[in-house]
């Protein structure tokens, strides 16, 4: 079975410092990787994804991440984070399969100061 | 218009009552998916499907049924709901047929349940 560990549960930042997110997964067998963002009272949006090829990933609103296979980590950046990112951030993680499951972390609460 | 619709957007409900959460999807995805969010769990899977008349259980299917007669709808019923229902309940389809890079989970706009 797959599982997903968000090392942080808030992340306080001041505006227009970088930032990174923590993802850690564990799995047996290949995995497809994802980051979704929640802004307040909304459903969730794709950030970005890593399927397969380069390890690094960019995304939408300057984001990227990058996979580690040897970490087990798809750690989530911004160099620059604006007060518009602040919204609850989720890791999930899916079998290279056709079973489509998506396994979600506990999720981290990015708070952008101004 | 295209998407992935829930309804209601908001319910409150009593306990032991029988309540059904509606999901409906246009672009016919194979896939669907029931989720909880709670405060420190993130996501949980309840149920999901992958084809009409094919569901299975996810995480926490206990006190939840579902059913997928046609591929667009995906209904989700609390057979006698209990205070620890009280969730946002999501919506999500994908599609994993066809190309890789074609992958991918969209969710609705979610459903506020509480259970007084």
């Amino acid at each position: 079975a797959q599982s997903v560990t968000q090392l942080d549960s808030q992340v306080p930042v001041f505006e227009e410092a970088p930032v990174e997110l923590r993802c850690n997964y564990s799995s047996s067998v290949s995995v497809y990787l994802f980051w979704y963002v929640q802004y307040p009272n909304q459903g969730l949006q794709l950030l970005l994804k890593y399927l397969s090829g380069s390890t690094l990933v960019k995304g939408i609103n300057g984001f990227e991440a990058e996979f580690n296979k040897s970490q087990t980590s798809f750690h989530l950046r911004k160099p620059s984070v604006h007060i518009s990112d602040t919204a609850e951030y989720f890791c999930a993680v899916s079998r290279v399969s056709n079973t489509g499951k998506l396994i979600f972390g506990q999720g981290t609460t990015l708070q952008v100061k101004p | 218009d295209a998407g992935i619709t829930q309804s209601p957007r908001y319910k409150i409900t009593e306990t032991g009552r029988q309540v059904t959460l509606m999901c409906h999807q246009t672009w016919s995805h194979s896939y669907m998916f029931w989720y909880r969010q709670d405060l420190g769990h993130g996501l949980r899977l309840i149920y999901y499907s992958a084809a009409a008349d094919i569901t299975d259980k996810g995480e926490v299917p206990d006190g939840y049924v579902v059913s997928r007669s046609k591929t667009e709808n995906f209904p989700l019923t609390l057979e006698s709901a209990t205070r620890s229902q009280t969730s946002v309940y999501f919506c999500a389809s994908s599609e994993t047929r066809g190309t890789v890079e074609s992958y991918g989970y969209t969710f609705g706009s979610g459903t506020r349940l509480t259970v007084v």
